[in-house]
C-alpha cells in the first residue's frame, strides 16, 4: 500500500546531543511538510518543500533544519535538542494543490533526556 | 494572524449525534478540513469543504459557511471507537494547513 513511513517510531536523546529523524513516502507527492505537536496541541508546521523547494515557517527556531534529498525522502535535523523539543514529530505528504489531502506518517515521538 | 477556534472537549454518548463547532479568521483561506487523530496516533482526513455547504460521507458531514467564517463536523450513531481528538484547518494558498487546537471528544456507553 502507498504510504507515509517514518523511522524510528520512538527517538531518545540526551540534551544537546544532534538528531535526525526521517520520512518516507511511495505516494509520489510533490509536497512534503514537517509538524511538531505537543501533548494536547495542534499540529505546528515546521517546514514544507514543494519538490526541492524550501519552505522555513517563520518561526521555526533555527536549530530545526531539513534535507529532501529526492521526491521519496526527507529529514528533520535537531542539532542540538533542548528539553522543550521533546514532541510528537509528524511528516505528511500532499499532491501539491491548495485543497488536496494531506497525508500523515505515523509520528516519532521525542524524548530528550 | 490566523486562527481557529473550537471546543476543547466534548462528551456524548454512544449512538447520539455530536456537533463540532469550529471558527476562523485566516487569509487566503481556500476552504475548511477536519482531520481526526486517536491517541498517540497520526491524524488522519475526514472531510474537507471548499464551498458553502453541508458534505456527508458516511456517518460523518461537515458544513461551511464562509460568510461567517464558521464550519462544524456532525458525527452520527456515535461509536465507542469515534473517541479521538478532533482538528478543524484551514487550507491556505499552497496547501498549508492552520490547525484549531483541537477538541477532544469522548464517547461513554
Amino acid at each position: 500500500d502507498a504510504m507515509v513511513i517514518q523511522n524510528p517510531r520512538y527517538q531518545v536523546t540526551q540534551f544537546g546531543k544532534p538528531v535526525t529523524l526521517s520520512c518516507s513516502q511511495t505516494l509520489n507527492h510533490n509536497v512534503m511538510y514537517w509538524y511538531q505537536q505537543k501533548s494536547s496541541q495542534a499540529p505546528k508546521l515546521l517546514f514544507h518543500y514543494y519538490d526541492k523547494d524550501f519552505n522555513n515557517e517563520a518561526d521555526t527556531p533555527d536549530n530545526f533544519q531539513s534535507r529532501r534529498p529526492n521526491t521519496s525522502f526527507c529529514f528533520l535535523d535537531i542539532r542540538s535538542p533542548g528539553l522543550g523539543d521533546a514532541a510528537m514529530y509528524l511528516c505528511a505528504t500532499s499532491v501539491g494543490g491548495s485543497t488536496d489531502t494531506q497525508y500523515f506518517g505515523p509520528g516519532t515521538r521525542l524524548t530528550v533526556l | 494572524g490566523q486562527s481557529l477556534e473550537q471546543p476543547s472537549e466534548v462528551t456524548a454518548v454512544e449512538g447520539a449525534i455530536v456537533q463540532i463547532n469550529c471558527t476562523y479568521q485566516t487569509s487566503g483561506f481556500y476552504g475548511l478540513s477536519w482531520y481526526q487523530q486517536h491517541d498517540g496516533g497520526a491524524p488522519t482526513f475526514l472531510s474537507y469543504n471548499g464551498l458553502d455547504g453541508l458534505e456527508e460521507t458516511g456517518r460523518f458531514s461537515s458544513f461551511l459557511s464562509r460568510s461567517d467564517s464558521y464550519g462544524y463536523l456532525l458525527l452520527q450513531e456515535l461509536q465507542m471507537k469515534d473517541s479521538a481528538s478532533y482538528f478543524c484547518a484551514a487550507n491556505n494558498a499552497g496547501n498549508m494547513l492552520t490547525f484549531g487546537g483541537g477538541t477532544r471528544l469522548m464517547v461513554k456507553p
